[in-house]
């Protein structure tokens, strides 16, 4: 069965250019999360999606925007791309359990890198 | 501030050796605790812990929580190379649609032969 994936695996923008990072999460899972890792960092919360519906939201910047589309793949778009925005961009699937489980499996990630 | 702190930031052993790695938290609705293991890009689940829960152990791999002192250790005996890897802690707070995890900055752990 395949794994969580995600599109890039890697990429490179410039500074103010807007960027979509895609994610399909594991046949059966409807929640889809994005996490941004900095190196040297744990990752960090960005959004958590059940259903098509926004469920969570973390601390970053309205440039940050997502949406799950009816097959559960999600997108991640960021506006305006700072350099700080450089980092590893994790998505994780789950079953709708996996607040009881802790099962959440994560992608190889995108490796997004701003000039 | 962090609201989970792991430490050491990084430690190096040597085959066969036992390590501790700890991790201490803050939050207001702290539902569950969690480790991973990543060693590429992809954190790989370890285990969870809660009130209902609070020692788990998968072979050489054992974790227990604390849930008065607000934190959790994780245990690897006679580690191996294979071991080497940045290991995360990760606090789920919240219910529900909120439910959310917090992530430590993790421990770098290196097994030398």
């Amino acid at each position: 069965d395949a794994g969580v994936t995600q599109s890039p695996t890697h990429l490179i923008k410039t500074r103010g250019q807007q960027v979509t990072l895609r994610c399909s999460p594991i046949s059966g899972h409807k929640s889809v999360s994005w996490y941004q890792q900095v190196l040297g960092q744990g990752p960090q919360f960005i959004f958590q999606y059940y259903e098509k519906e926004e469920r969570g939201r973390g601390n970053f910047p309205d440039r940050f925007s997502a949406r799950q589309f009816p097959n559960y793949s999600s997108e991640l778009n960021v506006n305006a791309l700072l350099l700080g925005d450089s980092a590893l961009y994790l998505c994780a699937s789950s079953l709708w359990t996996w607040e009881i489980t802790g099962e959440l499996f994560f992608g190889e990630g995108s490796r997004l890198t701003v000039l | 501030e962090d609201k989970v702190v792991q430490s050491p930031l990084s430690l190096v052993v040597h085959e066969g050796d036992t390590v501790t790695l700890n991790c201490s938290y803050e939050v207001t609705n702290f539902r569950s605790l969690l480790w991973y293991k990543q060693e590429k890009k992809a954190p790989t689940f370890l285990f969870m812990l809660t009130s209902s829960g609070i020692e788990k152990k998968s072979g050489r791999l054992s974790s227990i929580l604390d849930k008065k002192e607000l934190s959790s250790i994780l245990n690897i005996t006679a580690t191996q190379t294979g071991d080497s890897a940045i290991y995360l802690c990760a606090v789920g707070e919240g219910g529900g649609s909120n439910y959310k995890l917090t992530f430590g900055k993790g421990t770098l752990l290196t097994v030398n032969p």
